[in-house]
C-alpha cells in the first residue's frame, strides 16, 4: 500500500462545481502539502500544514481551501472550479525535526497525484 | 524570487552511457536541494537530498553534487539503463516561514536500449 494516498486519481468536472481532493498518509508525518503541476511550470505550492491546527497559504492559494481533519488527512477544495485550475495535483508529507537532521532537511514524500480536468 | 532552471528539457542517450543532468538556482540562501524522479502517471520519488552544508550525496548509480555559491547542482547517472527513463526534477528548499520547495521544470530522460 502506498504511504501517501490521493483520491480520486482522475476527475473531470464542469466549471462552477465544488470539488474536493483527498490525501491520507500512513507515514506518521506531521507536515502535509498540496502542490499543482502544470506543463512547463514545474510544481507550485498551494497550501501547507505543519500540524492539525497550523495551516498556511502557499504560493498560489487563491481559489483553493484546505482542511486538516486529522494528522493523517489533508483535503484540498476548489469551491467553484474554473478551467485554469486544470492540472495535476500532488499531496506530499514530511517528518518533523529530528536530532541531527532538522526539519529543514526532511525530504518530502509525494502521492501519485490527481489529474483534474475542468471543462 | 527564487527561480530553478533545469537544462536540457529533454535528453535521449543510448543505454550504458554515463550522463549528467543540470539544475541551477538564482538565490544561494537555500537549506537543501532535492532530486526527484517522476514516472508517467505517478508521483515524485525522492532520489537524493543534499543539505546546504554538503557537497554531494550518492545512492547506487546516482551521485548529486551541490555548489551553493554558484547556484548549481548536477545529478550524475552512471551506466544508464532503460529503467532510468523518467522525468527528473530538482527542487530547493527556501528558508523563512514558508519553507517551501521551489521546483525546476524537469528534464525528461530517455534511455534507448
Amino acid at each position: 500500500d502506498a504511504d501517501v494516498t490521493q483520491t480520486p486519481r482522475n476527475r473531470i468536472t464542469k466549471t462552477g462545481k465544488r470539488i474536493m481532493l483527498e490525501c491520507s498518509q500512513t507515514k506518521g508525518h506531521d507536515r502535509m502539502y498540496w502542490y499543482r503541476q502544470d506543463p512547463g511550470l514545474g510544481l507550485r505550492l498551494i497550501y501547507y500544514s505543519f500540524d492539525v491546527k497550523d495551516i498556511n497559504k502557499g504560493e498560489i492559494s487563491d481559489g483553493y481551501s484546505v482542511s486538516r481533519q486529522a494528522q493523517a488527512k489533508f483535503s484540498l477544495s476548489l469551491e467553484s472550479a474554473i478551467p485554469n485550475q486544470t492540472a495535476l495535483y500532488f499531496c506530499a508529507t514530511s517528518d518533523s525535526p529530528q536530532q541531527g537532521v532538522g526539519f529543514w532537511n526532511q525530504p518530502q514524500h509525494f502521492g501519485d497525484g490527481t489529474r483534474l480536468s475542468i471543462l | 524570487k527564487q527561480e530553478v532552471t533545469q537544462i536540457p528539457a529533454a535528453l535521449s542517450v543510448p543505454e550504458g552511457e554515463n550522463l549528467v543532468l543540470n539544475c541551477s538556482f538564482t538565490d544561494s540562501a537555500i537549506y537543501n536541494l532535492q532530486w526527484f524522479r517522476q514516472d508517467p502517471g505517478k508521483g515524485l520519488t525522492s532520489l537524493l537530498l543534499i543539505q546546504s552544508s554538503q557537497r554531494e550525496q550518492t545512492s547506487g548509480r546516482l551521485n548529486a553534487s551541490l555548489d551553493k555559491s554558484s547556484g548549481r547542482s548536477t545529478l550524475y547517472i552512471a551506466a544508464s539503463q532503460p529503467g532510468d527513463s523518467a522525468t527528473y526534477l530538482c527542487a530547493v528548499k527556501e528558508g523563512g516561514g514558508a519553507q517551501k520547495l521551489v521546483f525546476g521544470q524537469g528534464t525528461r530522460l530517455t534511455i534507448n536500449p
